[in-house]
This record gives C-alpha cells, structure tokens and sequence, in this order.
C-alpha cells in the first residue's frame, strides 16, 4: 500500500491527443517529483515542486507541462506526444525541502503510457 | 545527470543464498539511498546511508559505504524468491543538483 496514488494505471493514446496523468500523496508531504522511466535506462528526473513551486525543470520538451495547484496534487499534461515517449511515468513524493535531501523518496505505482 | 550506476545489471541465484549488488558514483555524495521496485510498481524506499557512515543493517540488508573508492554495496542474506525485483541506488550530492539520482538498476532473480 502507497501514500501516493497515481491515475490511470495505463494510457493508451494517439500523437495528437490530449491527456493529464494524475498523482494525489497522502502523507503531508512538501515536495513531488515526476520521473520517467524507459527501458534499460536509468530513471530521469522530469519535474520537481516544492511546496508548490517548481524548483527543477531538467530539459524536458514543452509537449509535457505539470501543475501543482496544491501540496497533496500533481498533475503531468500531455499533448503532441511522440512513440518515444512511451513510459512508465513515476510521481514521487518527499517530507522535506529536496534541497536537503534526507528524507526518502515515497512512489506511487506508475502510469504505464504507450503512445501510438 | 546520471549519478550510481549499479552492478551486475543482472543476477540470478537460488533461495538461500546471499545476494550482492554494487553502485559505484561519480563525485562527491551527502548520502545514498537504496530501493527496490517490483515488476510493474513504484521503487520503494529500502535504506540511507550517510557519507560518515560505513554500514547499516535493516533486516536482512547490509549497506556499505566506501567514500574513498565512491562505492557502496547491498548484501541480501538468506534471499527468498520473494526478494526478485530490481534494485537502484540514488545518490544526492554535495552540491549542484540536490535531487537523488538514479541508475539503472540490477534486476535480481532468486528461483525457489
């Protein structure tokens, strides 16, 4: 059992749909996190809000845009996506400021995305 | 960019035996951290370990930490086929960026 929720399990869409992952944490947690992860490679840090702030963008392209309109939600709007964006995409949260980086990291169980 | 890189990418062994994952890291850490991930779920926190610390235990897991050759080791004693999974270290560094980092991962099979 996780603190934090992801909706839906799996996506399937086309390259011009639009569609919004969802993650909801349960643990009064400050600070959440999106990750991607693709096959034999390592996970890579989408996004990061801190207390509702983003606090890191690590170069990801502009079809992918999150939103934390509170501290418990964090939603990843998709539009215009490509085959290669196919992933399990991970929401993760933490207790503390990431700048500290003490605390774990609690994941949700994933969005598996297949885009065709 | 990317921090731990885990080794062996694989390992398969039998019930009862231990199991030994290697992360080796690049620059200077504040701490690293161990998860696990079961096939088609999120990574699960396992455990810290400190720069100033050597080893931890939980259970049945040994962390090791080696600053000076910027590794660190997971042991999995007694293993049950209940332990297959992937298993990541992530490392926060002392400056830059302040986020964990991940590797890729070593995916251990424990057969019954």
């Amino acid at each position: 059992e996780t603190g934090v929720t992801q909706t839906p399990r799996h996506l399937v869409m086309g390259m011009t749909n639009k569609k919004s992952l969802k993650c909801e944490q349960h643990l009064g947690h400050n600070a959440m996190y999106w990750y991607k992860q693709s096959a034999k490679k390592p996970l890579e840090l989408m996004f990061v809000y801190s207390l509702e702030e983003r606090v890191e963008n690590n170069s990801v392209p502009s079809r992918f845009s999150p939103e934390c309109p509170n501290s418990s939600h964090l939603f990843l709007h998709l539009h215009t996506l490509q085959p290669e964006d196919s992933a399990l995409y991970l929401c993760a949260s933490s207790q503390d400021n990431p700048g500290l980086g003490y605390s774990p990291l609690h994941f949700g169980n994933g969005t598996r995305l297949t885009v065709t | 960019s990317q921090q731990g890189e885990e080794d062996p990418q694989a390992l398969s062994i039998q019930e009862g035996e231990n199991a030994t994952m290697n992360c080796s890291y690049k620059t200077s850490i504040n701490n690293l951290q161990w998860y696990r991930q079961n096939s088609g779920r999120g990574l699960v926190h396992l455990i810290l370990i400190r720069s100033n610390e050597r080893e931890k235990h939980s259970g049945r897991l040994r962390v090791t930490l080696d600053t000076s050759k910027k590794s660190s080791s997971l042991l999995i004693t007694a293993s049950r086929a209940a332990d297959t999974a992937s298993y990541f270290c992530a490392t926060k560094g002392t400056g830059g960026s302040y986020i964990p980092t991940f590797g890729r991962g070593t995916s251990l099979i424990v057969h019954p």
